[in-house]
């Protein structure tokens, strides 16, 4: 079946700080991956997708491209903000699914 | 961007009764509700997914009967947990979409449920 892998967190980062957060998949098709942020108290947002191979998703200056080859979808960052500080959920949809299939999410926390 | 809320935003209640968890989609129709789980530290289980005027479709592992979905109308969709235990306690997520090529999921705040 479909599986989302995520690095474990906390990730704790000083501002202006360059961010990474892994995520590897697997799935029987050809997945759309996104990645959303959970800011506190808030529901789930979508922070940017890609829905082919080496698409580039970018959003609020995070950036994932879809790497088939390595079956990855890491979230960069160039340099963090305090305002970044929630938790980032990668997820995917497989072919012919509606519903997604998320991994267990990384808690980014950035001091001033 | 498109607001889905769900109510209560959490729930304390005994052993042996039943909860309702309400999801509504505020500025749009969504012919599509999902229904998540999360437990701690953990990702987000797909538990049903229910379209607008028709039974859910419920996931493997998931007892529908303990578990009810109701998807009345375009912009609320209902889940009552019955007879509810405290291995049900649980942060429980909906999500609603449009139809359609870009179709983007977008999710509730999310209801913490206990059950004493």
């Amino acid at each position: 079946g479909d599986s989302v892998t995520q690095m474990e967190g906390p990730v704790t980062l000083s501002e202006e700080a360059f961010l990474t957060i892994n995520c590897t998949y697997t799935a029987t098709g050809y997945p759309s991956l996104f990645w959303y942020v959970q800011y506190p108290g808030e529901g789930l947002q979508l922070l940017l997708k890609a829905t082919k191979a080496d698409d580039k998703g970018s959003n609020k200056g995070f950036e994932a491209t879809y790497r088939k080859e390595t079956t990855s979808f890491h979230l960069e960052k160039g340099s963090v903000q305090v305002s970044d500080s929630a938790v980032y959920f990668c997820a995917l949809r497989d072919t012919g699914r509606r519903a997604l299939t998320f991994g267990s999410g990384t808690r980014l926390q950035v001091q001033p | 961007g498109a607001v889905v809320s769900q109510h209560p935003s959490w729930v304390i209640c005994k052993s042996g009764t039943s909860v309702k968890i309400e999801c509504r989609s505020l500025d749009f129709q969504a012919t599509t509700m999902f229904w998540y789980r999360q437990f701690p530290k953990q990702s987000l289980m797909l538990m049903a997914t229910s379209n607008e005027g028709s039974k859910a479709t419920y996931e493997q592992g998931v007892e529908k009967d303990k578990f009810l979905i109701n998807h009345a109308s375009l912009t609320l969709s209902t889940l009552t947990v019955t007879s509810a235990h405290p291995e049900d306690s649980s942060f429980y997520i909906c999500s609603a979409s449009e139809q359609g090529p870009k179709e983007t999921q977008y999710f509730g705040p999310g209801t913490r449920l206990l059950v004493l």
